[in-house]
């Protein structure tokens, strides 16, 4: 089975651009959650969606978005990109059984840097 | 207040021995669930075991073991006879379930960098 993929691995931009990372569930998983790495902030929640629809979001600005395709396909953007939002961008699959499940399976992440 | 709490930014183990790594955890739900994840330099999270606040037995994965004390909420993650592979990030996290069993919000630690020595 194959795992969480993520695409592209790296990006970079400039301040001011916006950005849209893609991030394809394992097979059979509805649920698919984004989170953000800093070394300042450590890993942080963005949001999750399931069945097309946002579930939960985490504390974050408007500029920070997301949607999620009836395949299961996610895609998060972030527009007007600032110096902070560098990071390392995790996406995590899961099937999403009533009462939560054991194992969130991450992707490879998405690296990027804003100049 | 932190919600998930690792103490040990770094820690140091010869290869063979054992390692522990500490996380204490905060919350008033009687229902969550517990994670440890292997962050190798490569950047991706690797999930290595679970414990849910209801399981009655320590949760065991081949040579991962969580060391779970309820009434101290911590969630000690045991390494056992460690190899060089298992040098790496490693983040202890919570996950809250509310209610409707609906909350897939992971809440993380700030890790703890294992290096295995040979």
């Amino acid at each position: 089975k194959a795992g969480v993929t993520q695409t592209p691995r790296y990006l970079i931009k400039t301040r001011g651009q916006q950005v849209t990372l893609s991030c394809s569930p394992i097979s059979g998983h509805r649920s698919v959650s984004w989170y953000q790495q800093t070394p300042g902030q450590g890993l942080q929640f963005l949001f999750e969606y399931f069945s097309e629809t946002q579930r939960n979001k985490g504390n974050f600005p408007g500029r920070f978005s997301g949607r999620q395709f009836s395949n299961s396909r996610s895609e998060m953007n972030v527009s007007t990109l600032e110096l902070g939002d560098s990071a390392l961008y995790l996406c995590a699959s899961s099937f999403r059984r009533a009462g939560g499940d054991n194992e969130q399976f991450f992707g490879p992440g998405t690296r990027l840097t804003v100049l | 207040a932190q919600k998930i709490t690792q103490t040990q930014p770094g820690m140091f183990v010869q290869e063979k021995e054992a390692v522990t790594l500490d996380c204490t955890y905060d919350t008033s739900d009687p229902s969550y669930g517990l994670f440890w994840y292997k962050q190798p330099s490569s950047g991706e999270m690797i999930f290595l075991i679970y414990q849910g606040s209801y399981d009655q037995q320590n949760a065991t994965e081949g040579r991962y073991s969580l060391n779970f004390q309820k009434a101290r909420k911590s969630a000690n993650l045991v390494i056992s006879a460690s190899q060089l592979g298992d040098s790496a990030m490693y983040f202890c996290a919570m996950r809250e379930v509310n209610s409707g069993g609906s909350n897939y919000k992971l809440t993380f630690g700030k890790g703890t960098l294992l290096t295995v020595n040979p």
